[in-house]
């Protein structure tokens, strides 16, 4: 069975000060990893897929990494609006379904 | 852009009532998802549908049931709700590409 663990559950920060944010994965072969982000009371609205160890995406802010058994969520010099749930999920091959992690929430200080 | 409606973004039903919950998408998509989100739980899967009239069950389709009678659209149905089945619901779709795309949710309150 799919597992995803996100670390931390939460995270605070001020802002400009960068972290990073971790998704554990088991899979049977891995079709894709996403990475969505979630404003309270929305839906997840989708950021980035990463379908191979070594590949990365960024967007604005946000760098996303891919290993073999882990991803990481960079964000550098954060502000505000990037408070939200990051959700990480991954799709195995042959599959439809994405199975989820639990998030993690960002609160960004100004 | 893709656009994936749901009919609903409060609901509150009594107990034992059968709810019909709606949602649309835009894209042609083939696939259609409805998962629901508890705190601490992340998203579950419930059904899913890979085409019209075709659903699987996901993760915890108990107490669930669904329909998909046009390829833009995929009802779930509660059919007696319970107090346990209250929830933030949501519909997602999804073409030949893995992504995935969500509607703004339907939080579901069964008193």
């Amino acid at each position: 069975e799919d597992q995803v663990t996100q670390s931390p559950e939460a995270l605070r920060l001020q802002e400009g000060e960068s972290s990073s944010l971790n998704c554990s994965y088991t899979v049977s072969g891995l079709r894709g990893l996403f990475w969505y982000r979630q404003d309270p009371g929305k839906g997840p609205e989708f950021l980035f897929t990463l379908y191979s160890a070594g590949e990365e995406k960024e967007k604005e802010r946000l760098k996303a990494t891919l290993t073999k058994k882990e991803s990481f969520l960079h964000i550098t010099a954060p502000k505000p609006e990037d408070s939200a749930t990051y959700l990480c999920a991954v799709q195995a091959f042959n599959d439809y379904k994405l199975s989820f992690g639990a998030g993690t929430t960002v609160t960004v200080r100004a | 852009d893709v656009k994936v409606t749901q009919s609903s973004r409060y609901l509150v039903k009594r107990t034992g009532e059968k709810v019909f919950l709606e949602c649309v998408q835009d894209m042609d998509h083939e696939n259609m998802f409805w998962y629901r989100q508890d705190p601490g739980l992340g998203l579950r899967l419930i059904y899913f549908s890979y085409d019209v009239k075709m659903k699987e069950k996901g993760d915890i389709p108990e107490g669930y049931s669904v329909s998909r009678e046009k390829k833009e659209r995929f009802s779930l149905i509660l059919e007696s709700a319970s107090t346990n089945q209250t929830s933030m619901y949501l519909c997602a779709s999804s073409h030949s590409l893995p992504e995935a795309f969500f509607g703004q949710g339907t939080r579901l309150t069964v008193v």
